[in-house]
């Protein structure tokens, strides 16, 4: 699977829009973004993942650039408790398993 | 459903004992994933099911590891002999193959964990 590089901390404030970028500059055609998160003590949850066109779901957008090399993750309206790490992921179509990185913490304060 | 569940939430051991973990996945998943993480790092992927097969183990899982699945539902993982270095959060994660996503697999949804000191 591609590497991916994500800034490793993050600040918003509360009712602001959360933009989490993530480089993935060597990734392959048949791979795709996945996006999940970890809030403290828990598991990993699933937000949105994408091959090239934009995604949005009732958690997020997910923006890919043209050349497929990076993308941003938008949290349209944070609150407190989108306080999480959150991890970009880059995954080959058909294969299983996940390759998580550190993540970037994003901590929403008021 | 409640989701993916896991048994027990903290396991407190001396080095040396052997520790059972169990993971009971959501009833419609035919795959079954393990994870460990550690703290201030990503989870660290070592084995997957799928039904009651085990499909790939990673080198992570060294020999005093074993994961079983024998009726395809729910999973256990065994770490035998201790060592402090197996400290770590153990979680497990669940998804159904051939989902509607498009690309044949669906998110997985993970379970909260078994938090285990090796003291």
């Amino acid at each position: 699977d591609a590497k991916t590089t994500q800034p490793p901390s993050m600040d918003c404030a509360e009712g602001r829009a959360a933009n989490l970028p993530c480089n993935h500059s060597t990734i392959s055609g048949n791979e795709y973004v996945y996006w999940y998160r970890q809030i403290h003590s828990q598991g990993p949850q699933y937000i949105i993942h994408g091959l090239k066109n934009n995604e949005t779901n009732e958690m997020a957008s997910l923006i890919i650039t043209e050349d497929r090399k990076s993308s941003t993750l938008i949290l349209p309206h944070a609150t407190l408790r989108d306080t999480a790490v959150y991890y970009c992921i880059v995954r080959v179509a058909g294969y299983s398993t996940l390759t998580f990185g550190k993540g970037t913490m994003l901590l929403v304060s008021p | 459903d409640t989701g993916v569940s896991q048994d027990p939430r903290h396991k407190i051991t001396k080095r040396g004992q052997n520790v059972t973990f169990r993971c009971d996945p959501i009833s419609e998943h035919n795959r079954l994933y393990w994870y460990r993480q550690t703290l201030g790092q990503g989870p660290e992927f070592l084995t997957y099911f799928q039904n009651e097969a085990q499909l790939e183990k990673s080198r992570l899982l060294s020999d005093r590891f074993s994961a079983e699945r024998p009726k395809g539902s729910f999973s256990t993982l065994e770490i035998q002999r201790t060592e402090q270095g197996d400290s770590a959060m153990y979680l497990c994660a669940s998804s159904l193959a051939g989902s509607s996503q498009g690309d044949g697999f669906g998110g997985y949804t993970f379970g909260s964990g078994t938090r285990l000191t090796v003291v």
